[in-house]
């Protein structure tokens, strides 16, 4: 079955410890990418991938990482994560110059 | 029309009814539009594409329209059920020549289907 798989799909955590968003695809996508989903504000993009080793800053990039070492994994990396980085996030894959997008089913990151 | 406050727009439908979500978009050059369904605790799931050369394309249950004169885009259900509750939202792609890094999200509809 073709998956986003995404995990901790539920975390808590507390400011300043560094944690890490796993993200696999099983598509073989080129290009995958992280959005985070905050009340009024939608979908946000804030890294993507358009191939292994090639990544890009989407629109609020600000307090994250990202990796791309193997073509199904895409690890969203919170190295000193805050308060204003509680959300819902959510991990993308496509075929290069496909428009069609495939989500993973969303990590809750609450940090306090 | 897509959102630009704090709550999301609710479109409440008694089940049976016809659905319309609108959405207004701003970038005249996007060629390709995109309606996803989000159920609540699940990821967007793609339900249906245009491309700017059309102005309508039907699915199952579901018709888009488009309107490049006025920049709208609209989802048509047919025969609303329960199973069609989520948050609705359009998106453009900005890439003439495609590719997902061109996407650009709507802040969504909620639909409320009542019995």
């Amino acid at each position: 079955e073709a998956q986003v798989t995404q995990n901790p799909r539920y975390l808590i955590t507390v400011t300043g410890k560094k944690l890490t968003v796993t993200c696999s695809q099983n598509m073989n996508h080129e290009y995958m990418s992280w959005y985070r989903q905050d009340p009024g504000l939608g979908l946000r993009q804030i890294y993507y991938s358009m191939n292994v080793e090639v990544t890009d800053k989407g629109d609020v990039p600000e307090g994250y990482k990202v990796s791309r070492k193997e073509k199904r994994n895409f690890p969203l990396i919170l190295e000193s994560p805050s308060p204003n980085q509680t959300s819902l996030y959510f991990c993308a894959s496509s075929w290069a110059g496909g428009n069609t997008i495939y989500f993973g089913e969303g990590s809750w990151l609450t940090v306090v | 029309g897509e959102s630009v406050g704090l709550h999301l727009p609710t479109l409440s439908v008694q089940e049976g009814d016809n659905s319309i979500i609108n959405c207004a978009y701003s970038n005249s050059a996007s060629d390709y539009f995109i309606w996803y369904k989000q159920e609540s605790g699940k990821g967007p799931q793609f339900i249906i594409d245009i491309r700017s050369n059309m102005d309508k394309r039907q699915g199952q249950r579901v018709t888009v329209l488009l309107n490049k004169t006025v920049k709208h885009l609209s989802l048509q259900i047919a025969a609303t059920q329960p199973g069609d509750s989520a948050v609705y939202f359009c998106a453009e792609n900005e890439n003439s020549g495609g590719g997902a890094d061109g996407l650009t999200f709507g802040k969504g509809t909620h639909l409320i289907i009542q019995p």
